[in-house]
């Protein structure tokens, strides 16, 4: 079945690094594929997407491209701030088509150090 | 137009008592998600509503757990008989339209089984 792998955190950083989030995935079909990010307390918000291979989801100075060849759909931002900390979550649609049901991945929590 | 909400955002019950969540979909949304984020985990979906009916509940524990989605009134995600593996967090999504837009969360509510 599909699924979502997430490299493991938590990954602490010093503000201004770069950040590399990894996400890999098996899935049947053409699915959409989504960053989301959850704030301490909060609930998830939609940080960036990508419906279709080599389409590039960007938002907030972060970046990822969906790459089919590689079945990876990685998270990066050139120079991160200390109110980037958060945990960050790898998603595709669990059926085509349907941006509401998710498969997500475990998440990666993202500690950035003044 | 306010987002996504859940009620109550904390819920202690015993062992054995029902938990009532109480989702609010955005204006206009007539499509709902939950999902249940168990500790150090990603997000996992239960139970895709419709107004009145129940499109997918694939994820749902076979007993215990039942969900409604009532011509008027917010979604109802109920837990009987609750038991301490019960205590997660459970997010509300909802979505106007099949694959027509990104799906909203809400903030969750924190069930804590005692």
């Amino acid at each position: 079945g599909n699924s979502v792998t997430q490299m493991e955190g938590p990954v602490t950083l010093s503000e201004e690094a770069f950040l590399t989030i990894n996400c890999t995935y098996t899935a049947t079909g053409y699915p959409s594929l989504f960053w989301y990010v959850q704030y301490p307390g909060e609930g998830l918000q939609l940080l960036l997407k990508a419906t279709k291979a080599d389409d590039k989801g960007s938002n907030k100075g972060f970046e990822a491209t969906y790459r089919k060849e590689t079945t990876s759909f990685h998270l990066e931002k050139g120079s991160v701030q200390v109110s980037d900390s958060a945990v960050y979550f790898c998603a595709l649609t669990k059926d085509s088509g349907n941006t509401g049901k998710l498969i997500f991945g475990q998440g990666t929590t993202l500690q950035v150090k003044p | 137009n306010a987002g996504v909400m859940q009620n109550p955002r904390h819920l202690v019950r015993r062992r054995g008592q029902e938990a009532r969540l109480r989702c609010s979909p955005m204006k206009g949304h007539s499509h709902v998600y939950w999902y249940r984020q168990l500790p150090e985990e990603g997000l996992k979906f239960m139970v895709y509503l419709q107004k009145e009916n129940i499109i997918d509940e694939s994820g749902m524990p076979k007993e215990r757990f039942s969900a409604e989605f009532p011509k008027e009134g917010p979604s109802i995600l109920r837990i009987q008989q609750v038991v301490r593996g019960d205590s997660a967090a459970y997010f509300c999504a909802s979505s106007p339209g099949w694959g027509v837009a990104e799906a909203f969360f809400g903030q969750g509510t924190r069930l804590t089984v005692v």
